[in-house]
């Protein structure tokens, strides 16, 4: 089947705009991660959403940032009143519960 | 909390070569997991190979092996017959067996294949 997809591929903003990135997660996947990574980085851990629990949000840098799932489908990571030190790649991952994470191919957010 | 290093921002090797990526972690846990992922200019990140740490046994995947010192947590990757495809960014991670099973990344290390 198809594998994580994210839109979009690219995305230029200016400072203070709100931006929506959108995950796509593999099919049946009940697991599904947002990881930040800034240039020249590792990747950082922002979001975690399993199932119906409680998304574990310790990764969250500041309350500017959010996400949101519906069910076991598409999720959004909205970031609003953007800065400058939002740009970044922003990856999506998905797994079945204690499996390999796949990942998306990331969306570039570029702030100016 | 856990922690990834790994001390070589980048590395270059002969194609057909071998060349071994290190890295280090820290944890208080006795089970987890640990992995190598490579990532090309695409962006795509895609797995290397994974160990689990109650498992003495190295992990191999084809060309990649990894050396796993659990005592001194050291887990490293050896790259044989290096291919120019090899060339792209490698990330170490480490995943707890709890609730979240998040990734922490070490900070990459660029391998580049000279022809």
């Amino acid at each position: 089947g198809a594998g994580v997809s994210q839109s979009p591929s690219n995305k230029v903003t200016e400072k203070g705009k709100d931006v929506e990135l959108r995950c796509d997660p593999i099919s049946g996947h009940t697991a599904l991660y947002w990881y930040r990574q800034r240039l020249g980085q590792g990747l950082e851990f922002l979001i975690y959403f399993q199932g119906n629990s409680a998304p574990d949000k310790s990764g969250l840098p500041s309350d500017r940032f959010s996400a949101e799932r519906t069910g076991e489908s598409v999720s959004t990571l909205t970031i609003q009143r953007t800065q400058q030190e939002d740009s970044a790649v922003y990856l999506c991952a998905s797994s079945s519960p204690d499996f390999e994470q796949y990942f998306g191919p990331g969306t570039r957010l570029t702030v100016t | 909390a856990q922690t990834v290093t790994q001390s070589q921002p980048e590395m270059s090797v002969q194609e057909a070569e071998t060349v071994t990526l290190s890295c280090t972690y820290d944890t208080s846990e006795s089970d987890y997991y640990l992995f190598w992922y490579k990532q090309p200019p695409s962006r795509q990140m895609i797995l290397v190979i994974r160990q689990e740490a109650y498992k003495q046994q190295n992990a191999t995947e084809n060309r990649f092996s990894v050396n796993f010192q659990k005592a001194a947590k050291s887990f490293s990757l050896k790259i044989s017959d290096s291919q120019l495809g090899d060339a792209a960014m490698y990330f170490c991670a480490y995943r707890s067996r709890g609730a979240t099973n998040k990734l922490i990344f070490g900070t990459g290390t660029l391998l580049a294949v000279q022809p």
